[in-house]
């Protein structure tokens, strides 16, 4: 199976802070990579699919980059709502594969 | 997004048989479409079971392939998920997911199981 390093696994920011979150594979997947935001006690919600494309309605300070094995999720002007956990997830090979989880918490 | 509903017993007894069925709109289960179970361990992450096309082609994960079959009914408009010889660590939050366009893109709310004596 391929493996997912996610990091930071918790981080603390202010409103209005740039924010980045980083993937990596443990093999090579192309760009078949998506980004999901969960809240407490909710389901994940797809926030960017293919590596860097938004999905409609998600706000667009929410972007994505990379290929390969190393990837970037960017939060650009953090808002209060934004506090969740968020997981990278690969689906370039079976069995699809998710990051451990970056908390990210408003200070 | 399209909504979906899990539903089944809230406390499964170890070494039995854990069952769960995802309601899904009618009309929605599609030649385009993949369901799967994603489940979540209290405070951990998230690990793909396996998902189902609407033909009943399925893909597990292997780390619990043994143990996991997943069914569809078209006709009732749902899809199943059971993994037997439970344990404690099959303990977690269930969610059934739709995959059509996009990579689960729609989830159900989730279902906590339990298993314990």
């Amino acid at each position: 199976a391929i493996q997912m390093t996610q990091s930071p696994s918790s981080l603390s920011a202010s409103v209005g802070d740039r924010v980045t979150i980083t993937c990596r594979t443990s093999q090579a997947i192309r760009y078949d990579l998506g980004w999901y935001q969960q809240k407490p006690g909710k389901a994940p919600k797809l926030l960017i699919y293919g590596a860097s494309t938004l999905r409609s309605g998600v706000p667009a300070r929410f972007s994505g980059s990379g290929s390969g094995t190393d990837f970037t999720l960017t939060i650009s002007g953090l808002q209060a709502e934004d506090s969740a956990t968020y997981y990278c997830l690969q689906d370039y090979d079976y069995p699809w594969t998710f990051g451990q989880g970056t908390k990210v918490e408003i200070k | 997004q399209v909504q979906l509903q899990e539903s089944g017993p809230g406390l499964v007894k170890p070494s039995g048989t854990l069952s769960l069925t995802c309601g899904v709109p009618a009309g929605s289960i599609t030649s385009s479409t993949w369901w799967s179970w994603v489940r979540q361990s209290p405070g951990k992450g998230l690990e793909w079971i396996g998902e189902i096309s609407h033909s009943g082609t399925t893909n597990y994960n292997p780390s619990l392939m043994s143990r996991v079959t997943m069914s569809i009914d078209n006709f009732k408009n749902q899809f199943s998920l059971k993994i037997s010889y439970v344990t404690a660590a099959d303990t977690a939050v269930y969610f059934c997911t739709r995959t059509a366009a996009l990579r689960f893109e729609s989830w159900g709310q989730g279902t906590l199981v339990t298993v314990s004596s």
